[in-house]
């Protein structure tokens, strides 16, 4: 069973198109994120969801929204997508103790 | 400045070598984490420490908090540890802030 999984895998769209990248944990953790990595493998968090609620929202552009329809899911809609989005995006959740569990990542080429 | 400093960007070593790679953080943390991203791009985590020393197989885990400081060790490399291993911490909850990563390639 895949503990954090995110779809699509690859995702190649066209500036200007309005994109969603999907995440589910079954590992019943609270706290769920959105980490970008960079094209140099820079990681870095966007968003962090805790039990549905939004807790952290970092300098990130509003064409990027997360959603949490309850605390398994945590998916992401970007609109109006630009080149400079190019980058593999991760999710993770993370139980209270601590810990980081990543899903696959999802590879967004914008061409 | 990175809250977060690695070294080196690079390692390249030979089967077998004794490996280490360092971290250095500045801020207060509740915990370091070091993970591993191999080429195919999924990140796993392979320690999360608040004090002292970790084990998982040949591969060891330590950080000193007055000094803030933590280090990976492997040893008796194999070409399949080659990958980006990277630490992070977390200041706060369990948020991470992370390192630039380290590219290790250990030829056979």
């Amino acid at each position: 069973d895949t503990a954090v999984s995110q779809t699509p895998k690859y995702l190649v769209t066209q500036m200007g198109n309005d994109k969603s990248i999907k995440c589910e944990q079954n590992l019943g953790h609270d706290t769920m994120y959105w980490y970008k990595q960079d094209s140099k493998k820079f990681l870095k968090i966007m968003f962090s969801y805790n039990n549905k609620e939004l807790i952290i929202n970092e300098t990130v552009p509003n064409r990027f929204s997360p959603k949490s329809p309850d605390k398994a899911h945590l998916n992401l809609h970007i609109n109006s997508l630009e080149l400079g989005d190019s980058a593999v995006y991760f999710c993770a959740s993370s139980p209270r103790a601590g810990g980081a569990f990543f899903g696959q990542g999802t590879r967004l080429t914008v061409v | 400045k990175n809250e977060v400093e690695q070294s080196p960007q690079n390692l390249t070593a030979q089967e077998g070598e004794f490996i280490t790679i360092n971290c250095s953080y500045s801020v207060g943390i509740s915990a370091l984490h070091w993970l591993q991203q191999h080429p195919g791009g999924g990140i796993v985590s392979l320690f999360m420490l608040s004090s002292g020393k970790k084990k998982h197989g040949r591969l060891i885990a330590t950080i000193n908090i007055q000094e803030k400081h933590s280090s990976l060790h492997i040893t008796a490399s194999h070409p399949r540890d080659s990958a980006v291993y990277i630490c992070a911490v977390s200041p706060s909850g369990s948020r991470l802030t992370f390192g630039e990563g380290t590219q290790l390639t250990v030829n056979p």
